[in-house]
């Protein structure tokens, strides 16, 4: 089992869709939780960073941490075309540095 | 806005040659990592570096790899003999603290 899993996708929703993008994990340890946000042949992007379980929200962007179904979530309200990119799930544990071990990333596309 | 500064964006190297990539730090951050991304893959650790020594490495981070600030200034990579297979992305990040990770815009590397 891969430690940390994500749909590659594509996946494409109309402007002004409600996004859902998800990853699952294995390792129980982890305990911080990022979204990062990557455009072609970019840098990853830090959209949003929690800590343990719960909500986070961020202007359009919601982060949720499921620990007991080692399971989070990333949910984009009223999308852009300029939303169109690849998101990646990050985690790392609570100890030592931050090694973070990546998701393969979801594509999205927003189409106008 | 700062950002973690990489040069150059593209190299391209035979097989056998030393390559050394460039990392300009966000001011004040205190911890340094690499990362790479074949392409098509996940974005992988490779090392994390702090007080001028590595904290942690991954095991691709083998005896062909090292890392340095040799100005106090610039974080470098420094791959000695190049192979085929080290072709990649590889993304320079840094944070003030342990719990961040500002990235870089990667330095292409091609190992002809």
């Amino acid at each position: 089992q891969k430690e940390v899993e994500q749909d590659p996708g594509p996946l494409s929703v109309p402007e002004g869709a409600i996004v859902s993008l998800n990853c699952t994990y294995s390792n129980s340890a982890f305990q911080y939780f990022m979204w990062y946000r990557q455009y072609s042949r970019k840098g990853p992007e830090l959209l949003m960073y929690t800590y343990s379980s719960g909500n986070k929200e961020d202007g359009r962007f919601t982060a949720q941490v499921d620990k007991s179904s080692k399971y989070i979530s990333l949910f984009i309200r009223d999308s852009q075309p300029s939303d169109s990119a690849t998101y990646l799930c990050a985690m790392r544990l609570n100890t030592g540095f931050q090694k973070l071990v990546f998701g393969t990333g979801t594509r999205l596309l927003v189409s106008p | 806005e700062p950002e973690v500064t990489q040069t150059p964006s593209h190299q391209v190297t035979q097989m056998g040659q030393e390559v050394i990539l460039r990392c300009v730090p966000i001011s004040n951050h205190l911890y340094f990592y690499w990362y790479r991304q074949i392409l098509g893959q996940k974005v992988e650790f490779l090392v994390s570096f702090y007080n001028n020594e590595i904290s942690e490495k991954s095991e691709i981070f083998d005896d062909q790899f090292s890392v340095e600030r040799p100005d106090g200034s610039n974080f470098t990579l420094k791959i000695r003999s190049t192979k085929l297979e080290d072709s990649a992305m590889y993304f320079c990040a840094t944070g003030r603290e342990n719990t961040e990770a500002f990235f870089g815009q990667g330095t292409r590397l091609t190992v002809v």
